[in-house]
């Protein structure tokens, strides 16, 4: 069965620092792969997806994230954060055969200190 | 601007009450799904359907079962309801290979 799984529970950085937060994956076939964000208090949202093409993919709000299929991983990026992308990060994976259902990781809590 | 809606943001129930928890999406998707989301968890997939009338499960649909007679409309049944079934439940529609559109959520608390 598919799983994804999300490095970090909780980080804790200061504004302007750098942000990576691991993803990793368990399926060898193809994959469309997600990262949805939760902003407190609000619903849970698109950040950006990769189906297929160039596997660095930009999304909103400056974030980035690189497919690398040999390490089944899918990384989400930021050069500088800012105390509003504080909320939680949802990796997320779906079969690319089906078109319905896809698997979320545990998340991320990012807190970003001002 | 797409919407999926809850029918509440707090619900508070007693151990053995049916819960019916409503969700309506307004973009015309065949996909809707229930997740519950609980704090280390992430979310997890409890039924979805792909068209009226049809449903699967999902990977915890133990204590549940949901409704769909309608495109726009999918419910979530808890026929008894339990203490471990406190939780935020989320409603989405749209699809696996593009987008999932999310509603704000149901906090249900089980008394």
């Amino acid at each position: 069965a598919q799983s994804v799984s999300q490095h970090n529970h909780h980080v804790i950085l200061s504004e302007a620092a750098s942000l990576e937060l691991g993803c990793n994956y368990s399926y060898g076939g193809t994959v469309n792969l997600f990262w949805y964000v939760q902003y407190p208090g609000q619903h849970l949202q698109l950040l950006l997806k990769y189906f297929s093409g160039d596997p660095l993919v930009k999304g909103i709000k400056g974030f980035e994230a690189e497919f690398i299929k040999s390490k089944f991983s899918f990384n989400l990026r930021k050069p500088s954060v800012q105390w509003s992308d504080t909320a939680e990060y949802f990796c997320a994976v779906n079969d690319g055969n089906r078109d319905d259902k896809i698997i979320f990781g545990k998340g991320t809590r990012l807190h970003i200190l001002p | 601007d797409v919407k999926v809606t809850q029918s509440s943001r707090y619900l508070v129930k007693r151990t053995g009450e049916k819960v019916f928890l409503e969700c309506v999406q307004d973009m015309d998707h065949e996909n809707m799904f229930w997740y519950r989301q609980d704090p280390g968890l992430g979310l997890r997939l409890i039924y979805f359907s792909y068209d009226v009338k049809m449903k699967e499960k999902g990977d915890i649909p133990e204590g549940y079962s949901v409704s769909r007679e309608k495109k726009e409309r999918f419910s979530l049944i808890l026929e008894s309801a339990s203490t471990n079934q406190t939780s935020m439940y989320l409603c989405a529609s749209g699809t696996g290979r593009y987008e999932q559109y999310f509603g704000p959520g149901t906090r249900l608390t089980v008394t």
